[in-house]
């Protein structure tokens, strides 16, 4: 079972565009949401990360909007850059428990 | 996550041979995950450990699979008498303690099983 559902699989966005990422999950236990960036034969690298008691939250171009009712969050990249083309996870945890990971979002931005 | 150091970073091995897999978390993390990633995949956890304790491995497959975390050294995850199946990327994250919610990520080991 998939505890943490991602979309979309793939994503072409224009240089300075606005790509967005959306996840959803299950577990209202979940405390702490992650978006994690990783390159081509790299380890993931934490982006920026969200709980459930904020709305949004924004870090220079990417901004974690999070609707815990509808226990959704989303990743906006502002001015999206070819830079940015990695593939990008959205996780979820609880308590500082395991990672659950969706999975994944290969992000292209084209000049 | 500069400093969680995995090796090796490439491993090729014959169907039936062992793969031992190690992690040195960062410097003062006493918490360890190991997680597994398949092409086009997302990474699935395999096992929670703590130095000389595993805390979780409801993920790690019910044989062949063993991990460790000595109170000296690094963490080994050991898979015995690999299979095609098993080839995959190997992440391991380390944390300080337990409840702490950033965990920083190795850069992997690639294992190919020929």
């Amino acid at each position: 079972q998939q505890q943490v559902k991602q979309s979309p699989q793939s994503l072409i966005v224009q240089k300075g565009g606005i790509s967005i990422i959306n996840c959803a999950y299950e577990n209202t236990a979940f405390d702490y949401f992650p978006w994690y960036q990783q390159f081509p034969g790299k380890g993931p690298a934490l982006l920026i990360a969200i709980r459930p008691d904020v709305s949004e939250k924004k870090e220079g171009r990417f901004t974690i909007s999070f609707n815990k009712s509808a226990k959704q969050f989303s990743l906006h990249i502002m001015d999206s850059q070819p830079g940015d083309s990695a593939t990008y996870f959205c996780a979820a945890s609880r308590a500082g428990n395991q990672f659950y990971f969706g999975t994944g979002t290969s992000l292209t931005v084209i000049p | 996550n500069a400093g969680v150091m995995q090796n090796p970073r490439h491993l090729v091995r014959r169907r039936g041979q062992e793969a031992r897999l190690r992690c040195s978390p960062v410097k003062g993390h006493s918490h360890v995950y190991w997680y597994r990633q398949l092409p086009e995949e997302g990474l699935k956890f395999m096992v929670y450990l703590q130095k000389e304790n595993i805390i979780d491995e409801s993920g790690m497959p019910k044989e062949r699979f063993s991990a460790e975390f000595p109170k000296e050294g690094p963490s080994i995850l050991r898979i015995q008498q690999v299979v095609r199946g098993d080839s995959a990327a190997y992440f391991c994250a380390s944390s300080p303690h337990h409840g702490a919610t950033e965990a920083f990520f190795g850069q992997g080991t690639r294992l190919t099983v020929v």
